[in-house]
Formats: C-alpha cells, sequence, structure tokens
C-alpha cells in the first residue's frame, strides 16, 4: 500500500523560509514522478510543483516560481520543497502526491499524503 | 485565476444524474487528453476518480463517467447518492508547461 507522510510544515513570518519532506513508502519511489499539490483554506486546490523520476525534469506554478525548489533523493525516497521567500497567500495545507508517470508533465495524482500545514503569518 | 473553468455548484436528487463542466483555454484542454477529476471529502485528501478523460482506477464506482468535447472535459455522476456530496476538481496539464486545478464544484444532493 502507498503511503506518504508530509512533515516541516508550521507558523513562518513572512519572507522566511521553509523546507517541507514527504517520505514515500510502499512503492518503487524512483519508479514515478511526484509533486506537491496545495490548499489555501477554505480554498480548492493548487498544483505547486512537479518531479520527474530522475529529477531531469521539474515544474513549478507561476505563483511559486523563483522562490520554490522541489528535489527528491531516491535513496531515501523522499521529496522535498524548499520554500523561500514565503508570503502570506501560501498559508495553505501542503500535500504530496504520487504521480503515475516517470515525468510530471502529462500523467495525474493517484496517491495522496494527508498534508502539512504551512501558515505564514507576522 | 484558474485556467480552467468549473461551475462552483451544482446540485441534484437522489437517483437523478449530474454533469459538471470544465472548460478551459484550447492549450489546456484541448490539445490532447491529459484530464483527470477528483474527488475530496472536508477534512480530506483528495481521490483520483478519472483519468485520461474517460478512465475510471479500479475501485472507483462506474457511476463515475468522464467525457470530453472540444475544449470542455465533464464528469458525469449517475444515479446520484448521498455519499457523492463532495468537492470536485479537475486537472490538466498546460502547453504552459504548467499542470493546472480548475476551481472546484462543491455536489449538494438535495
Amino acid at each position: 500500500e502507498v503511503h506518504l507522510v508530509e512533515s516541516g510544515g508550521g507558523l513562518v513570518q513572512p519572507g522566511r523560509s521553509l523546507r517541507l519532506s514527504c517520505a514515500a513508502s510502499g512503492f518503487i519511489f524512483d519508479d514515478y514522478a511526484m509533486h506537491w499539490v496545495r490548499q489555501a483554506p477554505g480554498k480548492g486546490l493548487e498544483w505547486v510543483s512537479g518531479i520527474s523520476w530522475n529529477s531531469g525534469s521539474v515544474g513549478y506554478a507561476d505563483s511559486v516560481k523563483g522562490r520554490f525548489t522541489i528535489s527528491r533523493d531516491n535513496a531515501k525516497n523522499s521529496l522535498y520543497l524548499q520554500m523561500n521567500s514565503l508570503r502570506t497567500e501560501d498559508t495553505a495545507l501542503y500535500y504530496c502526491t504520487k504521480d503515475v508517470m516517470l515525468t510530471w508533465a502529462t500523467g495525474y495524482f493517484d496517491s495522496w499524503g494527508q498534508g502539512t500545514l504551512v501558515t505564514v503569518s507576522s | 485565476q484558474s485556467a480552467l473553468t468549473q461551475p462552483a455548484s451544482v446540485s441534484g436528487s437522489p437517483g437523478q444524474s449530474i454533469t459538471i463542466s470544465c472548460t478551459g483555454i484550447r492549450r489546456a484542454v484541448g490539445g490532447h487528453d491529459y484530464v483527470s477529476w477528483y474527488q475530496q471529502y472536508p477534512g480530506k485528501a483528495p481521490k483520483l476518480l478519472i483519468y485520461a478523460v474517460t478512465n475510471r482506477p479500479s475501485g472507483v464506482s462506474h457511476r463515475f463517467s468522464g467525457s470530453k468535447s472540444g475544449n470542455t472535459a465533464s464528469l458525469t455522476i449517475s444515479a446520484l447518492q448521498t455519499e457523492d456530496e463532495a468537492d470536485y476538481y479537475c486537472n490538466s496539464y498546460t502547453t504552459g508547461n504548467t499542470r493546472l486545478f480548475g476551481g472546484g464544484t462543491k455536489v449538494t444532493v438535495l
């Protein structure tokens, strides 16, 4: 059974940084692309970033481009999201999701974690 | 502002069929078939319902079906049940090299 567990969320001031992690188990991690999807309180889903199986290709939403960096460590079955220059509008529950493809652009999200909450506030 | 537009809400009575539309710019939806649909209950993580426009993962009820015409993808829920009350989201790849979700549709069973 696929298991995705996010961690690293918390309360942070605007302009500061935070690093999210996602521990994956139950599948061959380096056979699949991975993503981060977020949901602001009471709002809809927003795709944040995706990374291919070998880190050779990454993609970002325009809202986070230049501030967030996605990465993965296949040896540790882990996905990361480095978030810099955080803004109040980045406040959201951040989900780690598994793709069904090797590359991030054209698949779909077949497994989701329970999310980690990031609150950006002074 | 999302480039994939969904109605904010759709409602129906038990046993009826409802359809949720997902309308996007040409390059997002009309150019290819990378459209998927997700169901989300309050306080829960989303669940994949439909992938590649029309395909159902194993375990998803046959009452859920997907289709696409031109630049609009659709999710139909047949024989509506109270357990179908949830939020529904479409997702697609855009040739702007991003993935997009629609704004979401709240389904209410009357």
